[in-house]
């Protein structure tokens, strides 16, 4: 199994609060990606990162910023949390040794948050 | 744009059929890959299978098989004489080389299979 840990696993805030959720990988893939999860929408992209300072958008980006400053940890943050940011954050990451080959996703177990 | 469809919300089958979960995918892009993964009721997302633009090869591994047809923008998974343990949520999704590594899911098809 890739070595991906996500942290915290389960989370419960309150709408207005800070949250950081961290993804931290011991596999040195250069890629990593924040995706959420909700009923009905299967998971959609929210940033990815490249490399280290590298950072990019996805489809549901409004409201989360990221981070990465080490090549094995990708942080998301929802600076004020709201109600609609209540789902499931997986964090993936893979290592595309060829340009324009898109290479396998590992996905980690998964971060549950509410936000009430 | 890019697009990936599961049309089937819901499966229910019994022990031992065969059953079928439809994927269509939306590409503007002649390079793009393929990919299914299963989430069992434990949470954790599974790779199954990649498959690039050029190869429409169908695959078989196991009980599992895959069938790439570009004339139809499909690539369906079939699982044979199912079982108790294939009950889980299956992902079809969609990378445009150009893109990198990002993938577009599909809503996902819940299969419940029953003793």
């Amino acid at each position: 199994d890739a070595g991906i840990t996500q942290s915290p696993r389960h989370k419960v805030t309150e709408t207005g609060t800070p949250v950081t959720l961290r993804c931290h990988q011991t596999e040195n893939h250069r890629y990593m990606y924040w995706y959420r999860q909700d009923p009905g929408h299967g998971l959609r992209l929210i940033h990815y990162s490249y490399g280290v300072k590298d950072t990019d958008k996805g489809e549901v980006s409004d409201g989360y910023s990221v981070s990465r400053s080490k090549t094995e940890d990708f942080l998301l943050t929802l600076e004020s949390a709201t109600s609609s940011q209540t789902s499931v954050y997986f964090c993936a990451i893979s290592d595309s040794t060829l340009a324009g080959v898109t290479g396998e996703l590992f996905f980690g177990e998964g971060s549950r948050l509410t936000v009430l | 744009a890019q697009k990936v469809t599961q049309a089937q919300t819901e499966i229910s089958v019994v022990e031992k059929e065969d059953v079928t979960l439809d994927c269509v995918y939306e590409t503007r892009d002649t390079t793009y890959y393929l990919f299914w993964y299963k989430q069992p009721p434990s949470g954790e997302l599974v790779f199954l299978i990649r498959r690039n633009s050029f190869d429409e090869q169908n695959e078989i591994s196991g009980r599992y098989s895959w069938n790439f047809q570009k004339s139809t923008s499909s690539f369906n998974f079939t699982i044979t004489a199912s079982q108790v343990v294939d009950s889980a949520v299956y992902f079809c999704a969609l990378s445009e080389a150009r893109q990198g590594g990002k993938l577009i899911f599909g809503q996902g098809t819940e299969l419940s299979v029953k003793p």
